[in-house]
């Protein structure tokens, strides 16, 4: 069973660029959720999706958004790109939600400069 | 008050040793509670998985919640140097509330 696909791996971006990564989570799983990492905050949540419907948001200012295609792949979104959106961004995978634990993907690496 | 709390460490344990790691959380409504282990470099995977008070242990790994007092903990028995990671602690509501909320996590060094 193929796992839990982000792209790209790595991205530099300048400051006011915006950015969209994408995640295929593993066949079947219809739960998408988003997380920042970075080393002062740790992993903090920005927005689950299922069955193509946001079902939760963190608190992220609107430069950040999503949506998930009928497939379950899901797509991230940055708009105009601060220094401080560099981090690690994760994508996790799950049948129907939280209570089965996540799989996550290996991330995205977001440099902006 | 922060929503999941862990000690950041770093604990450091012998090989052999038992490794005990403590997290606690602030929402009485809390109802799924996970440890995910994370090396350096590599994104997070799925430990244990706890939903009732008591003891769930899955061979090395005994996960122990204790909702009256808001606790959940780890234990590692017969630490390995393999062992040697960051755990985090995972929280999440029930009700449909999507969101799990991690813990910043403890380092863990098993020293051989």
């Amino acid at each position: 069973k193929a796992g839990v696909t982000q792209t790209p791996r790595y991205l530099i971006k300048t400051r006011g660029q915006q950015v969209t990564l994408s995640c295929s989570p593993i066949s079947g799983h219809r739960s998408v959720s988003w997380y920042q990492q970075t080393p002062g905050q740790g992993l903090q949540f920005l927005f689950e999706y299922f069955s193509e419907t946001q079902r939760n948001k963190g608190n992220f200012p609107g430069r950040f958004s999503g949506r998930q295609f009928s497939n379950s792949r899901s797509e991230m979104n940055v708009s105009t790109l601060e220094l401080g959106d560099s981090a690690l961004y994760l994508c996790a995978s799950s049948d129907t939600g939280v209570v089965d634990g996540y799989t996550f993907g290996s991330g995205t690496r977001l440099t902006v400069v | 008050q922060k929503e999941v709390e862990q000690n950041s460490g770093p604990l450091s344990v012998p090989e052999g040793a038992i490794a005990s790691l403590n997290c606690t959380y602030s929402d009485r409504g809390s109802q799924s509670f996970f440890w995910y282990r994370q090396y350096s470099g590599k994104s997070p995977e799925l430990i244990m998985s706890i939903y009732s008070n008591g003891d769930k242990e899955d061979g090395r790994f005994t996960a122990q919640l204790n909702k009256a007092s808001q606790y959940v903990s780890l234990l590692i028995r017969d630490s390995q140097p393999s062992d040697s990671a960051t755990y985090l602690c995972a929280v999440s509501l029930s009700g449909g509330y999507q969101k799990v909320t991690f813990g910043t996590g403890t380092k863990l060094q098993v020293i051989p």
